[in-house]
């Protein structure tokens, strides 16, 4: 089984451009979470969709959107983009169906942006 | 707040000797408890979980860890450490929040491992 894809691996842009990064999760998982990652702050979670739906959000600005596809492919999107958004933004799949803790997550290998 | 800590940021030992790494969470009741490892320029592989039962778990890489109710803790050990050990490793609970499971992680804990 193929694991989770995250496209692009890498990424630059200039404040104040918008990005878009995309997640392909392991087949016949419904579950994708989004997290960002920066030294010293570990992974601080953005948001989680399951069937199409937002199911829970992260302390984050409304400068962060993410939807998720009938296929269960997930984009999530950063507009007016800020240094301090420099990070590795991680996709992680899980087979859950009902919300159960007990299902652990797969991650991908990430997308490091770089903001200039 | 529920929260994660690994209060260790840095960790140093030899090749051959043992290791612990540390992790403490806050929370009312037991979450579910999970370690990844996360080597350089790639994403988190699972070691192991705790969901309830015998509080010593195994997991892979010759991994275990042990859950400490009374001292809310879920540390992770190894008795003879590889090079290839170095990496850096998160704990983690899930809570449940508004219905559903969130993942909480720790800052993480670096091991650098010496020849």
């Amino acid at each position: 089984k193929a694991g989770v894809t995250q496209t692009p691996r890498y990424l630059i842009k200039t404040r104040g451009q918008q990005v878009t990064l995309s997640c392909s999760p392991i087949s016949g998982h419904r579950s994708v979470s989004w997290y960002q990652q920066t030294p010293g702050q570990g992974l601080q979670f953005l948001f989680e969709y399951f069937s199409e739906t937002q199911r829970n959000k992260g302390n984050f600005p409304g400068r962060f959107s993410g939807r998720q596809f009938s296929n269960s492919r997930s984009e999530m999107n950063v507009s007016t983009l800020e240094l301090g958004d420099s990070a590795l933004y991680l996709c992680a799949s899980s087979p859950l169906k009902d919300g159960s803790g007990q299902s652990p997550l797969h991650f991908g290998n990430g997308t490091r942006l770089t903001v200039t | 707040a529920q929260s994660v800590t690994q209060p260790d940021i840095h960790i140093t030992v030899s090749e051959g000797a043992s290791l612990e790494l540390r992790c403490n969470y806050s929370y009312g009741a037991t979450p579910y408890l999970f370690w990844y490892v996360q080597s350089p320029g790639q994403g988190l592989q699972l070691l192991l979980k705790y969901f309830s039962g015998d509080t010593l778990v195994q997991g892979i890489k010759g991994f275990e860890a042990e859950f400490k109710r009374s001292q809310s803790s879920f540390n992770l050990r190894k008795p003879s450490v590889h090079w290839s050990d170095a990496a850096e490793y998160f704990c983690a609970v899930a809570i449940i929040t508004s219905g559903t499971y969130k993942y909480i992680f720790g800052t993480g804990t670096r091991l650098k491992v010496l020849a």
